[in-house]
């Protein structure tokens, strides 16, 4: 089955700089890869997703690469914020076959955002 | 709109002991899902269901059943509760295959 690496697990970051969060997939079949963020004892929350189909997706502060030759796509968050420390997870899946509608998930990156 | 609800919130089971979570939405959602998060594990897929009447194991099934009797609601069953089944339980739905997953607010199972 697939099996998703996420690193770093902890990322701490000056209020304002940049953040990078990068996973990676084994399962060449996957073509859905979200993001999801999960604050201190709430359920998560999808942030940001992207398709197969395009390389790079943007929405304000927050960006995400995918390279499918290298299996691996990457979450940016510039500018960080106090309210973006979290918790974040990467997932994968694939349209068909066996499991083919639920995600599986990367082990979280804690973002700890230091004023 | 309630979105996606869990009952119930906390629970403590003894061993061999028995339970039903239940997941409810209210979106009309086609798909639902069942994970566990682990300290440092992340979420792992349980069981999904595809439709009402459809069930199907995902990456971590053993220990568990699932049904899928209305379309709202999917119930997740433990027959004999393990201490390795000690976990948090979260229930999610979407509208569509690949589609934005809304996840419910928890089940924390402890199991002594």
């Amino acid at each position: 089955g697939e099996n998703v690496e996420q690193h770093p697990s902890t990322l701490s970051v000056q209020e304002g700089d940049s953040a990078v969060i990068k996973c990676t997939y084994s399962d060449s079949a996957s073509n859905y890869f979200p993001w999801y963020k999960q604050e201190l004892g709430k359920r998560p929350q999808l942030i940001i997703d992207i398709r197969s189909n395009v390389g790079e997706k943007k929405d304000q502060r927050i960006a995400v690469t995918l390279n499918k030759t290298a299996k691996h796509f990457s979450l940016h968050i510039t500018e960080t914020q106090p309210e973006d420390s979290a918790v974040y997870f990467c997932a994968a899946s694939k349209g068909s076959g066996g499991g083919a509608d639920g995600l599986t998930f990367g082990k979280g990156t804690h973002l700890i955002i230091q004023p | 709109n309630a979105g996606v609800t869990q009952t119930p919130k906390f629970r403590v089971l003894k061993t061999g002991q028995s339970m039903t979570l239940l997941c409810a939405q209210d979106m009309n959602h086609e798909y639902m899902y069942w994970y566990r998060q682990d300290p440092g594990m992340g979420l792992r897929l349980i069981h999904y269901s595809v439709g009402e009447g459809t069930t199907a194991k995902g990456e971590v099934p053993d220990g568990y059943n699932v049904s899928r009797l209305k379309k709202q609601n999917f119930l997740l069953g433990l027959e004999s509760a393990a201490p390795s089944q000690t976990s948090v339980y979260f229930c999610a739905s979407s509208l569509v295959r690949q589609g934005e997953q809304y996840f419910g607010p928890g089940t924390r199972l402890t199991v002594t």
